[in-house]
């Protein structure tokens, strides 16, 4: 069975421009969770779908919004582009409405360079 | 302060020694998971605990509820530990992540 799987692995785009990051979640899990990892520092926390509702966002400005599908997987969008946004971002699934008792499982992670 | 906290940040270690990575966190959590990041990038989920131990092949995690603190042991380390262990609470709806301790095993 495949794991959860993120799509492009590398992206370099411009400040300003926009961007779309793309998870498939391990088949059967129903939960969705984007995290930003800036380089050194441990992942943060940018949302949570769980059967295609929004169920928790971090604290990241509207520039970033997200969805999710009728198949489970998962968009992440983010607008206007600054140099900040460059970071490795981690998609994670799980089976139930996940974070606190249920294991999630980790996409490879696309990393994302604004320059 | 971060709400997760980890230590050391950085470790090294000669290979077949016993390592001890600590976590601490002052946030109310269900859980706490320990996970590993290789260079590159991809993180795997090593233990998901709420309570008392949890032990899987050289891998040995333990968690303190009333101290709110967890620690993940190595014993036998090999060069292939080689990583940056994090640590994570889980609260509602989002895992709350440490900033990681870079684990290097010599040979």
């Amino acid at each position: 069975d495949a794991g959860v799987t993120q799509s492009p692995t590398h992206l370099i785009k411009t400040r300003g421009q926009h961007v779309t990051l793309r998870c498939s979640p391990i088949s059967g899990h129903k939960s969705v969770s984007w995290y930003q990892q800036v380089l050194g520092q441990g992942p943060q926390f940018i949302f949570q779908y769980y059967e295609k509702e929004e169920r928790g966002r971090g604290n990241f400005p509207d520039r970033f919004s997200a969805r999710q599908f009728p198949n489970y997987s998962s968009e992440l969008n983010v607008n206007a582009l600054l140099l900040g946004d460059s970071a490795l971002y981690l998609c994670a699934s799980s089976a139930r409405l996940a974070g606190v008792s249920y294991e999630q499982y980790f996409g490879p992670g696309t990393r994302l360079t604004v320059t | 302060k971060n709400e997760v906290e980890q230590s050391p940040q950085n470790l090294t270690a000669q290979e077949g020694e016993f390592i001890t990575i600590n976590c601490s966190y002052s946030v109310g959590i269900s859980a706490l998971h320990w996970l590993q990041q290789h260079p590159g990038g991809g993180i795997v989920s090593l233990f998901m605990l709420s309570s008392g131990k949890k032990k899987h092949g050289r891998l040995i995690a333990t968690i303190n509820i009333q101290e709110k603190h967890s620690s993940l042991h190595i014993t036998a380390s090999h060069p292939r530990d080689s990583a940056v262990y994090i640590c994570a609470g889980g609260a509602t709806n989002k895992l709350i992540f440490g900033t990681g301790t870079l684990l290097a095993v010599q040979p």
